[in-house]
């Protein structure tokens, strides 16, 4: 079965500051893909970022920054200097490969303040 | 980036009346497209699968009666919510999965941007 967490339900933070979104997963798969997506209040989903099974590679992407270790079953998420604008409810998500199913985490609400 | 356009952004019912969402893919084809419901501060959660002409494949403890979903062409799937109660208030998601010959369902899949339902 198929499984994501995020353990923070809410992160509170002030501008500027740099903030980690934590996500673990399960799955037995050997080939999934884990995704990041950001929900503003608006409502829709903001892709962010994919990443498969076999590239642990860390990314970076402007302020944001992904680290996937497989030994821990981890995707995190690090904004950096964090705005404003970053508040917004963010969710990591798995899909097995060939499986058409995303498995989401409860999100995780972060709020930046000025 | 690919494009799913959702309609109405929200909507605002009287219980016992039916509703339709539309999800559309603006610039690719669709043969797969997902439908999700969303409880205010909850995760997403999967209702169905609908690929263009067939029948939806519905997750457990969705009525399929209660959550009409078509997907007559490559870029438009329906979803109505029928008789629509109060406790069907929620924010629906739709996604769409572009048909790319040779990947199969290995292609990324792009959300629309929601439609808040609220049955009064």
């Amino acid at each position: 079965a198929q499984k994501v967490t995020q353990a923070q339900t809410e992160i509170s933070v002030v501008e500027k500051e740099d903030v980690t979104l934590d996500c673990v997963y399960e799955t037995r798969d050997t080939t999934y893909y884990l995704f990041w997506y950001k929900q503003p209040p608006s409502g829709e989903l903001v892709f962010l970022i994919r990443r498969n099974s076999f590239d642990e590679q860390n990314e970076i992407s402007g302020r944001y920054s992904w680290n996937f270790q497989k030994s821990t079953s981890s995707f995190n998420f690090t904004i950096t200097a964090s705005q404003v604008v970053d508040s917004a409810v963010y969710f990591c998500a798995l899909r097995v490969y060939n499986f058409n199913k995303f498995y989401f985490g409860s999100g995780t609400k972060l709020n930046v303040k000025p | 980036g690919a494009v799913v356009s959702q309609h109405p952004s929200w909507v605002i019912c009287k219980s016992g009346t039916s509703v339709k969402i539309e999800c559309r893919s603006l610039d690719f084809q669709a043969t797969t497209m997902f439908w999700y419901r969303q409880f205010p501060k909850q995760s997403l959660m999967l209702m169905a699968t609908s690929n263009e002409g067939s029948k939806a494949t519905y997750e457990q403890g969705v009525e399929k009666d209660k959550f009409l979903i078509n997907h007559a062409s490559l870029t438009l799937s329906t979803l109505t919510v029928t008789s629509a109660h109060p406790e069907d208030s929620s924010f629906y998601i739709c996604s769409a999965r572009p048909f790319i010959s040779g990947q199969g369902m290995n292609t990324e899949a792009f959300f629309g941007q929601g439609t808040r339902l609220t049955v009064v």
